[in-house]
């Protein structure tokens, strides 16, 4: 499989904590990009980090990537509880418009 | 503006019958994707097409068939249903290495 790693699996929270989760992959890419699904929904897009960069932000959410270690991380400041969610990282190949995504990061915030 | 359009949204099925699922979008992307995600898993890619007319195959082919109608619309049809393909099937659009955007997914159950 081609698939990239998450960890942690799983992770609980109290609100206003940070999360922090990272994401391992084996090829080289065009851009990674990190997916939220919440329970019974589809995928729904929250950045994307070409290869060039080392670090991006939106709102509450940081992303860093470091392709000599092949890993990004996914981290959430000052948590809710309507940040529980499925947490998943894709890597975007420079040859193809195939995504390969992470095996995930179950996110449960605590109110 | 409906985005990504998966019907049905639950499905059962006996082994041996067979279905197809739709998928149809607004967004006038030109490539769009089948995938199945299974519990503990991440998505893995069943089939893409990165334009109307074409289509290739993913990492999980096996059992499936697609028909990609033109640009809003690509199918993907199981001929002869078995229960390893119980799992949750998710449609995707996007352009050349932007972010996919997804449907809301189709629960197929094979008894």
């Amino acid at each position: 499989s081609q698939q990239g790693e998450e960890d942690p699996q799983a992770l609980s929270i109290q609100e206003g904590e940070n999360a922090t989760m990272n994401c391992s992959y084996k090829t080289s890419i065009n851009n990674l990009q990190w997916y939220r699904q919440n329970s019974g929904r589809g995928l729904v897009h929250l950045i994307l980090i070409r290869s060039n960069e080392r670090e991006k932000h939106s709102g509450r959410l940081r992303v860093t990537l470091d392709t000599s270690k092949k890993s990004s991380s996914l981290l959430i400041t000052a948590s809710r509880a309507a940040d529980t969610a499925s947490y998943f990282c894709a890597t975007d190949s420079v040859n193809t418009d195939k995504l390969i995504f992470g095996t995930g990061t179950r996110l449960q915030v605590f109110p | 503006n409906a985005g990504v359009t998966q019907t049905p949204k639950f499905q059962v099925l006996k082994t041996g019958q067979s279905m197809t699922l739709q998928c149809a979008q607004d967004m006038n992307h030109n490539s769009m994707y089948w995938y199945r995600q299974d519990p503990g898993m991440g998505l893995r890619l069943i089939y893409y097409s990165a334009s109307e007319g074409t289509t290739d195959k993913g990492e999980v082919p096996n059992g499936y068939n697609v028909s990609r109608l033109n640009k809003r619309e690509f199918s993907l049809r199981l001929e002869s249903a078995a229960p390893s393909q119980t799992s949750v099937y998710f449609c995707a659009t996007s352009d050349r290495h932007q972010p996919q955007h997804f449907g809301d997914g189709t629960r197929l159950s094979i008894l």
